[in-house]
């Protein structure tokens, strides 16, 4: 298996635009995960879904950020309109079971906001 | 609030074992230990779990004290390229899902 597979690795917007993170998950996992990375705040979870349903999104920071996942092999973060704030390393992760624990990640998006 | 209280940084010299130390004096009966390490640039990745019994897996080992307040991840003959953050993890392998990743500790290995 290739791994979970993130798409762009570096995305570069000015403010006010739109940003779309992309994510394929391990083949068979029933879970998926977004993270953000920043120097401030470390790595936090935004929200997660099991077979295609979100089940937490408490972590999502406001009404910019939404979460799809429409079917089990593609996610996406969506942010609009972008800010500076917005500026992180977004992670995605996928796992078998969320018992499992044994949670994969992608190589991340860099995203940057001017 | 934490769980898990962890150095903020460790050196290693390269082949000898790297032993690093997590506190989680508030841990419940059914709580397990994660580790995870960070290499930079890189996603996280998973190292091993462990609930109350010692643990070991083809990268490392994790030795939980009997009251299970507090653990130790080995790397037994640590390379330069186990140098990375190391996150302690403490959580319930219930259907929330949840893990929660404090700062790490940083452990530089040294040639």
């Amino acid at each position: 298996d290739a791994g979970v597979i993130q798409s762009p690795r570096h995305e570069v917007t000015e403010m006010g635009q739109e940003v779309t993170l992309r994510c394929k998950p391990i083949s068979g996992h029933d879970y998926l995960f977004w993270y953000r990375q920043t120097m401030m705040r470390g790595l936090e979870l935004l929200i997660y879904f099991n077979n295609n349903v979100p089940i937490d999104d408490s972590g999502m920071p406001e009404d910019r950020f939404s979460a799809k996942m429409p079917n089990a092999s593609f996610s996406t973060l969506k942010i609009q309109p972008s800010e500076p704030r917005d500026s992180a390393v977004y992670f995605c992760a996928s796992s078998l079971r969320a018992w499992d624990y044994e949670q994969y990640f992608g190589p991340g998006t860099r995203l940057t906001v001017t | 609030d934490a769980k898990t209280t962890q150095p903020t940084s460790m050196d290693c010299a390269e082949g000898r074992a790297a032993n690093l130390p997590c506190n989680h004096s508030t841990i419940s009966g059914n709580e397990y230990v994660y580790w995870y390490r960070q290499i930079h640039s890189q996603g996280p990745q998973y190292i091993i779990h462990g609930l109350k019994n010692n643990e070991t897996n083809e990268m490392a080992s994790l030795i939980i004290t009997e009251d299970r307040k507090s653990s130790t991840l080995i790397l037994p003959h640590a390379t330069l390229r186990d140098t990375a953050v190391y996150y302690c993890i403490v959580s319930w392998p219930g259907n929330t899902g949840k893990l929660i990743f404090g700062q790490g500790t940083t452990l530089q290995v040294k040639p």
